[in-house]
């Protein structure tokens, strides 16, 4: 167990629709990444988070947003959402440094189906 | 720029052989490598990370790799294979100096055979 939680763990939805992930890194972690796996574009960083700032941004389409709140939880939200949009969803936390280096913490993640 | 490729989608090896996994990168600055293994329906751990230093790391569960800029290679070895290795490995690269966006190589499936 990594200490990072994602809920939900399955969601299933239909084209077009909204859904948010959510995210609660380690306690006392303040950076929150999230990732994307899907068999077509392997694994991919979409955002960062450090300390509620967005910190660096990946491949993420314009359709996804992310946030961190105060307590330190992150959101993903994906609209308009296409069959492509299938993947599972990492989140991923690491520690009190913002540091490219910092050894990061995986969730479950959370396996998006869109039908 | 950066890019990871990983040589073989999937290696088989037996019980107690020898692991040896590929990665090559290219990146325009010195990079920071790491190994992660993913088990099923589990998200990633890290294995092992090169930053600066030595260039042999070392990891977790025997687990060890050798930065060589020459080859721009930061291959995954372990002397002998276990059951439990079996596993998703992806190799990643982070350009030094810049903000901190991963590229990840597309993985290698580990079977291990008893």
């Amino acid at each position: 167990d990594s200490g990072v939680t994602q809920t939900p763990k399955h969601l299933i939805t239909a084209t077009g629709q909204r859904v948010t992930l959510r995210c609660s890194p380690r306690s006392g972690d303040l950076s929150v990444y999230w990732y994307q796996q899907s068999l077509d574009q392997g694994l991919q960083f979409l955002i960062q988070y450090y300390n509620g700032e967005e910190r660096a941004k990946g491949n993420i389409l314009e359709r996804f947003s992310a946030q961190q709140f105060p307590d330190l939880h992150s959101e993903l939200n994906l609209s308009s959402l296409e069959l492509g949009d299938s993947a599972l969803y990492f989140c991923a936390s690491s520690g009190n440094r913002s540091s490219s280096t910092d050894t990061q913490y995986f969730g479950p993640g959370t396996r998006l189906t869109v039908l | 720029a950066q890019s990871v490729t990983q040589l073989g989608s999937h290696v088989s090896v037996s019980e107690g052989a020898l692991v040896l996994l590929r990665c090559n990168y290219s990146s325009s600055v010195p990079p920071y490598l790491f190994w992660y293994v993913q088990y099923p329906n589990q998200g990633l751990q890290l294995l092992l990370k090169y930053t600066t230093g030595a260039t042999l790391v070392k990891g977790i569960n025997g687990f060890e790799a050798e930065f060589k800029k020459s080859e721009t290679s930061f291959h995954l070895t372990k002397p002998s294979a276990h059951m439990s290795d079996a596993a998703e490995y992806f190799c990643a690269v982070i350009s030094s100096g810049g903000s901190y966006i991963p590229t990840f190589g597309r993985g290698t499936s580990l079977i291990v055979h008893p």
